[in-house]
């Protein structure tokens, strides 16, 4: 299976601040990469998919980049909302696999 | 607009079985496949397989094969996943996804204790 590995795991931030987070991948996936937002006790909600197309009605503050093994995603001006555990996951290679998540806490 | 929800929450003991439910609207059924994914507390999301909601046919991922078992009640819009022989690693938050995971069932918590 393909191992998808987050960075960093934890990231204490303020809001307004740049956020970005990686993702990669043991082999290379392509652009079949997505991103999912997980709010405490909600289920997850994609916010990219493809590795850089944003998902109908998610604000454009939420960027995705990458290709290969390496991923990015950004967060321009991070919101008290966007607080969540964030999971890349590719759909290049059966089984689809997630990354660990990177929780972003307030510093 | 598009909703999967799914039945509610789960106390069973080791070895019984679970059947949950995911009942999708505001699309048609047929058109897109059913995943499942599982999320033990605290941990991370795992692809469990998917279902081919038009005919039946289920796809388990390596972990999930032989207690697990995806099925549908098409007529009813429903995918559901039955658990038997159930052990203490099965307490976790299931949820349904369909619309290549664009969109996702609440989740099913369900615990196992004696």
């Amino acid at each position: 299976d393909i191992v998808m590995t987050q960075s960093p795991t934890s990231m204490s931030i303020s809001v307004g601040d740049r956020v970005t987070m990686n993702c990669k991948a043991s082999q290379n996936v392509g652009s079949n990469v997505d991103w999912y937002q997980q709010k405490t006790g909600q289920s997850p909600k994609l916010l990219i998919y493809k590795a850089s197309n944003r998902y109908t009605g998610v604000p454009d503050r939420f960027t995705g980049s990458g290709s290969g093994t390496d991923f990015t995603f950004t967060i321009s001006n991070m919101q008290a909302e966007d607080l969540a555990v964030y999971y890349c996951m590719q759909s290049n290679s059966y089984p689809p696999t997630f990354g660990g998540g990177t929780k972003l806490e307030l510093k | 607009q598009i909703q999967l929800v799914q039945s509610g929450p789960e106390l069973k003991k080791p070895g019984e079985s679970v059947k949950i439910s995911c009942k999708a609207s505001g699309y048609t059924f047929t058109d897109y496949a059913m995943h499942w994914v599982k999320q033990a507390p605290g941990k991370g999301l795992k692809w469990m397989g998917w279902i081919n909601t038009y005919t039946g046919k289920p796809t388990y991922a390596d972990d999930f094969k032989g207690r697990f078992v995806f099925s549908l009640e098409a007529s009813a819009s429903t995918a559901n996943l039955q658990i038997s022989n159930l052990k203490n690693e099965d307490t976790a938050t299931y949820f349904c996804a369909s619309r290549g995971l664009s969109h996702w069932g609440q989740g099913v918590m369900v615990t196992v204790s004696s």
